[in-house]
């Protein structure tokens, strides 16, 4: 079971440059979601998807795009890179976000840290 | 007004100390309450929800204060393993949607010295 994981690790773009970030979860987990952090600033919402095939802004939504096709999936794009989205991204995941507490906990991946040259 | 908002620490302090952190949250029809745990250069990991009755799970205890919107972490017995960044997390229903998202405070950064 590994929990969530994203590719790439690392990745220098410049300044322009498309990428795509891929995040999978194999908890069967029915929430995704996208957070940047930044020194200083904590954990903001990108996107969010609650459930295959939807997909949701949060509240930095600017400059990116997702897509959620498999349920098991989420993907970050990132069409025209600019240096202020140089940052550290985060996947994570979550049963559902109504109801029980639980079904909030999110658990998240390893990250994925890009530098905008 | 952030949504969540914590102490700015940091805090230093020996093996052995009890350390608590305080975070206050806008919302008050926010339904659940977390602490979250970041190592340096790592991703978040749940370190326990919080209950409106306290809770307590070995060396940490969470209080919940719903009149004054306001939660706590308190860690006894501080060990050198316990240095991270502690992040309130607090889900806040979002309008007209019966979907709550979860904030994050900015993180309160502990170092534990020998």
């Amino acid at each position: 079971n590994a929990g969530v994981t994203q590719t790439p690790k690392f990745r220098v773009l410049k300044t322009g440059q498309s990428m795509t970030l891929l995040c999978a979860q194999d908890m069967n987990h029915e929430y995704m979601y996208w957070y940047r952090q930044d020194p200083g600033m904590g954990l903001r919402l990108i996107h969010y998807s609650v459930g295959e095939g939807t997909t949701a802004k949060g509240e930095v939504p600017d400059g990116y795009n997702v897509s959620r096709l498999k349920k098991q999936n989420f993907l970050l794009g990132l069409e025209s890179a600019a240096p202020s989205q140089t940052s550290v991204y985060f996947c994570a995941s979550s049963y559902g976000a109504t109801g029980l507490a639980k079904l909030y906990e999110q658990y998240f991946g390893p990250g994925t840290r890009l530098t905008v040259t | 007004r952030k949504e969540v908002e914590q102490d700015p620490g940091p805090f230093n302090v020996p093996e052995g100390a009890t350390v608590a952190f305080n975070c206050t949250y806008s919302n008050s029809a926010s339904q659940s309450f977390f602490w979250y745990r970041q190592d340096c250069r790592k991703e978040p990991k749940l370190l326990m929800s919080v209950y409106s009755s306290g809770n307590e799970d070995g060396r940490f205890t969470a209080q919940l204060n719903r009149a004054s919107q306001y939660i706590s972490l308190l860690i006894r017995d501080s060990k050198l393993s316990d240095s991270a960044t502690y992040l309130c997390v607090v889900n806040i229903p979002d309008r007209g949607s019966t979907l709550g998202r979860l904030y994050f405070g900015r993180g309160t950064q502990l170092t534990v010295w020998p």
